[in-house]
């Protein structure tokens, strides 16, 4: 498709377990983004990938979460040892560049609704 | 810190009426501003993005401008529609954060028939 793609598109999970989530940019986009969406919090940057390097982290909440992408394509958010606190929807986002590019209009996926028992 | 703020939280409005959504942030030094609408259970649409060094964009009924100076930026929607009904989101890609985005909190739009 010629949008983000996200999935799945709902997880449910227990507390404790590690779940993985993932993200599939436009294609071409070299940047791209995770945020979380939460009640109260509203949304919130998590991390920046460039190509398969991540020089911006500085939003992960703890270090259970984690990220990687792959290819300059594909990414895959973990979170381990989940916990209630976690539920959100985690929201992707890619743009054609990045830090270096001042126009860099990013495009979201429809989300990818994370609820913890 | 660098913030973004939304006014009003919710607007209701009749069909046809004309209506300006604003957004406020604390740092001038940006390198743009973009408007999304979110509709329930839904991901982010882009609306428009308004470069530093322009004042405004358009898009159909839809009309962003930005002043840097006092931290301002306004989505005017022309003749609303039920259609429009959705939450609004400003994010501002602020000069001193990098490539993310900080969002407000948003402006929850009704549009009545």
């Amino acid at each position: 498709g010629a949008g983000v793609s996200q999935s799945p598109s709902n997880k449910v999970t227990e507390k404790g377990k590690d779940v993985e989530l993932r993200c599939d940019p436009i294609s071409g986009h070299t940047a791209l983004y995770w945020y979380r969406q939460s009640l109260g919090q509203g949304l919130e940057f998590l991390i920046y990938f460039q190509g398969n390097s991540a020089p911006d982290k500085s939003g992960l909440p703890s270090d259970r979460f984690s990220a990687e992408r792959t290819g300059g394509s594909v990414s895959t958010l973990t979170i381990q040892r989940t916990q209630q606190e976690d539920s959100a929807v985690y929201l992707c986002a890619s743009s054609l560049g990045g830090a270096g590019f001042s126009y860099n209009e990013q495009f979201f996926g429809p989300g990818t609704r994370l609820t913890v028992l | 810190k660098q913030e973004v703020t939304q006014i009003p939280a919710a607007l209701s409005v009749p069909e046809g009426e004309n209506l300006v959504l604003n957004c406020s942030f604390t740092d001038s030094a940006i390198y743009n501003l973009q408007w999304f609408r979110q509709d329930p259970g839904k991901g982010l649409t882009s609306l428009l993005l308004i470069q530093s060094s322009q004042r405004e964009q358009t898009s159909g009924r839809l009309n962003a401008s930005l002043d840097k100076s006092s931290g301002r930026s306004t989505l005017y929607i022309a003749a609303s529609q039920p259609g429009d009904s959705a939450t609004y989101l400003c994010a501002v890609r602020f000069g001193t954060s990098g490539s993310r985005l900080t969002f407000g909190e948003g402006t929850q739009l009704t549009v009545n028939p």
